[in-house]
């Protein structure tokens, strides 16, 4: 059974700094992994979808990796804004059995003006 | 687009009145999702359509919980009779004809069951 961490849970930190969320999942056959982003009593926002055979994505100030092999996935921000705080989720879909994507618990960032 | 397009925003129910979630897939989509999130175990899969068929429901909870997607445009999510520890936001995603594009999310209908 696919299981997808997200560390660390929280993080609160100045405004302007570069930061990383880490995402780590136990079963390294996946078709893509996707990152969201939620903000309260609201939906997910799609940020950023890496392919399998992907190393990294790139939109504006985010940038998110892929290390299949090691199941791992970073989302680097880049000066960050008080307007990125928000929840992040990272998930996973699976190659094979049920196609829906697999969550982490998530990353609630707190940037600080 | 309007994107995936959920009803109700919010509902307040009793327990063992019966529940109706509703759900409008992005246009052209062929693949549909329910999820379900809670503070304790986060989000997680329900039951998954494909061209409006049931593909795997092993998410659903128990029996009390069923869905359907009669056509390419509606899906509905029935709890019944609900009970309080069904309180959760309840969300629907929609994905392109291949599954290696992205899902997009409604924004979530948040059920309380008193």
């Amino acid at each position: 059974k696919q299981e997808v961490t997200q560390i660390p849970a929280a993080l609160s930190v100045p405004e302007g700094e570069n930061l990383v969320l880490n995402c780590s999942f136990t079963d390294s056959a996946i078709y893509n992994l996707q990152w969201f982003r939620q903000d309260p009593g609201k939906g997910l926002t799609s940020l950023l979808l890496i392919q399998s055979s992907q190393r990294e994505q790139t939109s504006g100030r985010l940038n998110a990796s892929l290390d299949k092999s090691s199941g791992r996935s970073t989302l680097y921000i880049a000066a960050s804004q008080p307007g990125d705080s928000a929840t992040y989720l990272c998930a996973v879909r699976r190659r094979g059995g049920a196609d829906g994507l697999t969550f982490g618990k998530g990353t609630h960032l707190i940037i600080q003006p | 687009d309007a994107g995936v397009i959920q009803s109700p925003r919010h509902e307040v129910t009793e327990m063992g009145q019966e529940v109706t979630l509703r759900c409008k897939p992005i246009s052209g989509h062929n693949s549909l999702f329910w999820y379900r999130q809670t503070m304790m175990r986060g989000l997680e899969l329900l039951i998954y359509f494909n061209n409006n068929v049931p593909i795997d429901d092993s998410g659903m909870p128990e029996d009390r919980f069923s869905a359907k997607m009669p056509n390419a445009s509606f899906s509905t999510l029935k709890i019944q009779p609900s009970e309080p520890r069904d309180s959760a936001v309840y969300f629907c995603a929609s994905n392109g004809r291949r599954l290696n594009t992205e899902a997009f999310f409604g924004q979530g209908t948040r059920l309380t069951v008193v």
